[in-house]
């Protein structure tokens, strides 16, 4: 069975300067790896995906995430935050043709002015 | 991709009453997913709705107090059953769309409901 663990619960970064958010993954087959926002009172959206493809994957908004299957890790990154950036972050695993996701309990993104 | 529209958005309801939640999809899905986000928490899978048969629930759910209907492949319901105030949460429905090169999974904006 797959899960995932995000190491923060908030991360705070000054506007302008890098984003890191981590996230572990547990995963008994190929996994599919996601990293979706949840800006408040708005739905999930995908920022981006990872599918056994290139192990670093560019999303929206300027942010990528590298997959590192050695240390099971899929961080995201952002080298320069926006106060739109501020949102909760999800990392999600799967299983490679299992539709059933895993999130992880979520990072909360502050940018300070 | 696909556009998911989601009503209510939000709602205040008694503890002993039900309320249906309902998601329309703008294309045509296979499978439409159902999840519950409780206060401060991460999203939860409840169940899977198929066309035509019916849904799957995940360990924890069960249909009495999560009914589902998926009459086509467009729109599904989930019924909260006899709300008590544990069943305070975002509910959200989601679909596999294509994100090459294989699928993602998009998601209502959801529903908030608070019961009182």
């Amino acid at each position: 069975a797959q899960s995932v663990t995000q190491l923060d619960s908030h991360v705070s970064v000054s506007e302008g300067t890098p984003v890191l958010l981590r996230c572990n993954y547990s995963s008994s087959y190929s996994p599919s790896l996601f990293w979706y926002v949840q800006h408040p009172n708005k739905g999930l959206q995908l920022l981006l995906k990872y599918t056994s493809a290139a192990t670093l994957v560019k999303g929206i908004n300027g942010f990528e995430a590298e997959f590192k299957k050695s240390e099971t890790s899929f961080h995201l990154t952002k080298p320069s935050a926006h106060m739109s950036d501020a949102a909760e972050y999800f990392c999600v695993v799967s299983e490679l043709d299992d539709y059933k996701l895993s999130f992880g309990a979520g990072t909360t993104v502050t940018v300070r002015a | 991709s696909a556009v998911i529209s989601q009503k209510p958005s939000r709602d205040i309801c008694q503890r002993g009453t039900s309320l249906t939640i309902q998601c329309q999809v703008d294309s045509q899905v296979t499978m439409m997913f159902w999840y519950r986000q409780q206060p401060g928490q991460s999203l939860t899978l409840i169940a899977t709705a198929n066309q035509g048969s019916e849904a799957t629930y995940e360990s924890g759910f069960v249909i009495d107090k999560f009914p589902i209907s998926r009459p086509n492949l467009t729109f599904s319901t989930l019924t909260v059953s006899n709300m008590s105030p544990e069943d305070s949460s975002i509910y959200l429905c989601s679909v596999e769309v294509p994100v090459p090169p294989g699928y993602g999974y998009t998601f209502g904006s959801g529903t908030r409901l608070t019961v009182v």
